[in-house]
């Protein structure tokens, strides 16, 4: 069985600083893929970042970047110079990835840090 | 490209009734998935629908349900509704293969009354 952590109920960050929102996994599957998802107040899960367990450099989308650390089992998001809309609810999620790189649609969820952002 | 839809965005039952929510994915997506939010549970997975047939399935009762048309669009079913069905549902579509990539609908927010 796959799960994901995130210890950080809440988080406040000054515009135009980085801040790192925390994320433990535990999981047996060989192979899996971890995800970072945004959801504003209205609702929409919005897609970050994603990192595969295979790959050997950290993923990277605009601001956003992913410290991964396999042995650890961590896979923490960095926002740089953070602006006012990232104030949100930040999820970290994971997901089975098969051999050949097929994957079910399931993910697995961790609760969520919400995250504000101060003039 | 269209992102996925969701209808209707909002919607307040009683409890007993039954509820039909419909996802239409991404063109050319064959997977849809779908999930429950509440403050309580936070997200959790109810099932995955690929090229019509359900090949995953979160721990629900049976009282959800979904199904796939042929042109990927999906719905889903919840029966006798309960005052804990109240939440948020989102789906989710992706490709179904090698693509990692997975994007969520504005979802719809159901209240049970």
């Amino acid at each position: 069985a796959q799960k994901i952590t995130q210890t950080q109920p809440g988080m406040f960050v000054q515009e135009k600083e980085a801040v790192t929102l925390d994320c433990t996994y535990d999981t047996s599957d060989p192979s899996y893929g971890l995800f970072w998802y945004k959801q504003p107040s209205s609702g929409e899960m919005i897609f970050l970042i994603y990192q595969g367990s295979y790959d050997q450099q950290n993923a990277t989308e605009g601001r956003y970047s992913l410290n991964f650390q396999k042995a650890r089992k961590s896979a923490n998001l960095v926002i740089s110079a953070s602006q006012l809309g990232d104030s949100a609810m930040y999820f970290c999620a994971m997901r089975e990835v098969f051999a050949g790189g097929t994957s079910y649609g399931k993910l697995t969820f961790g609760q969520g840090t919400i995250l504000t952002v101060h003039p | 490209k269209a992102g996925v839809t969701q209808t209707p965005r909002y919607l307040i039952k009683t409890r007993g009734q039954q509820v039909t929510l419909s996802c239409s994915p991404i063109s050319g997506h064959r997977s849809v998935s779908w999930y429950q939010q509440t403050p309580g549970q936070g997200l959790q997975f109810l099932f995955e629908y690929f090229s019509e047939t359900q090949r995953n399935k979160g721990n629900f009762p049976g009282r959800f349900s979904g199904r796939q048309f042929s042109n990927s669009r999906s719905e889903m079913n919840v029966s006798t509704l309960e005052l804990g069905d109240s939440a948020l549902y989102l789906c989710a579509s992706s490709s179904g293969g090698n693509s990692y990539e997975q994007y969520f609908g504005p979802g719809t927010r159901l209240t049970v009354t």
